[in-house]
């Protein structure tokens, strides 16, 4: 069965820290990867996909994912981290059924 | 641009009781799915609609029954409530004709809270 891992569950950060999340899925056939982030009371938000192409992926709000296949990782960095950053971020990996299998999420928490 | 449009926002119930969710996908979307989130966890996968059929399902309970209309949009109908259903419904849509990426849109959610 599909699965993804989201191995960190609550991050804290000084802002203007660096950030990486990891994720990790286990499925063996070609798949699309996403990160959404969920700010505080809000609806999930697409950050960053990958479907093909240059594995380094650039997202919005200065987010970037690195797809490496060999170790079925879509990690998450940011160079430095805002307050406004604080939030949960979900990995999600879609299959050839069409549906996203979501991470567990990270919760990141970023002090001033 | 238009977004996914659910409704209600949020949704008090008693146990028991039924409630109906709505979901209204993007224009020319032709797929719809839902998504159950319970307090602290991640979103997991209830049902998918494309072209009004049922396309996939998940973990959704027997109790939940859903179907997409002519419109495309979808509802998802809630019967003989239970306190752990309390939770956030999110509805995504997208259309399989994309050739380039596509993605998935979220609505804003409903609310759901079982009394």
């Amino acid at each position: 069965a599909q699965s993804v891992s989201q191995h960190n569950h609550h991050v804290i950060l000084s802002e203007a820290a660096s950030l990486e999340l990891g994720c990790n899925y286990s499925y063996g056939g070609t798949v699309n990867l996403f990160w959404y982030v969920q700010y505080p009371g809000q609806h999930l938000q697409l950050l960053l996909k990958y479907f093909s192409g240059d594995p380094l992926v650039k997202g919005i709000k200065g987010f970037e994912a690195e797809f490496i296949k060999s170790k079925f990782s879509f990690n998450l960095r940011k160079p430095s981290v805002q307050w406004s950053d604080t939030a949960e971020y979900f990995c999600a990996v879609k299959t050839g059924a069409n549906n996203l299998f979501f991470g567990t999420g990270t919760r990141l928490t970023v002090i001033p | 641009a238009a977004g996914v449009i659910q409704s209600p926002r949020h949704l008090i119930k008693e146990k028991r009781e039924t409630a109906t969710l709505k979901c209204y996908p993007i224009p020319r979307h032709d797929t719809v799915y839902w998504y159950q989130q319970g307090p602290g966890q991640d979103p997991q996968f209830l049902i998918s609609f494309y072209e009004k059929m049922q396309s996939d399902k998940g973990s959704i309970p027997d109790r939940f029954s859903a179907q997409q209309f002519s419109d495309y949009h979808s509802e998802l109908n809630m019967s003989s409530l239970e306190l752990g259903d309390s939770a956030l419904y999110f509805c995504a849509s997208n259309t399989k004709y994309h050739r380039d990426a596509p993605g998935y849109t979220f609505g804003s959610g409903t609310r759901l809270t079982v009394v």
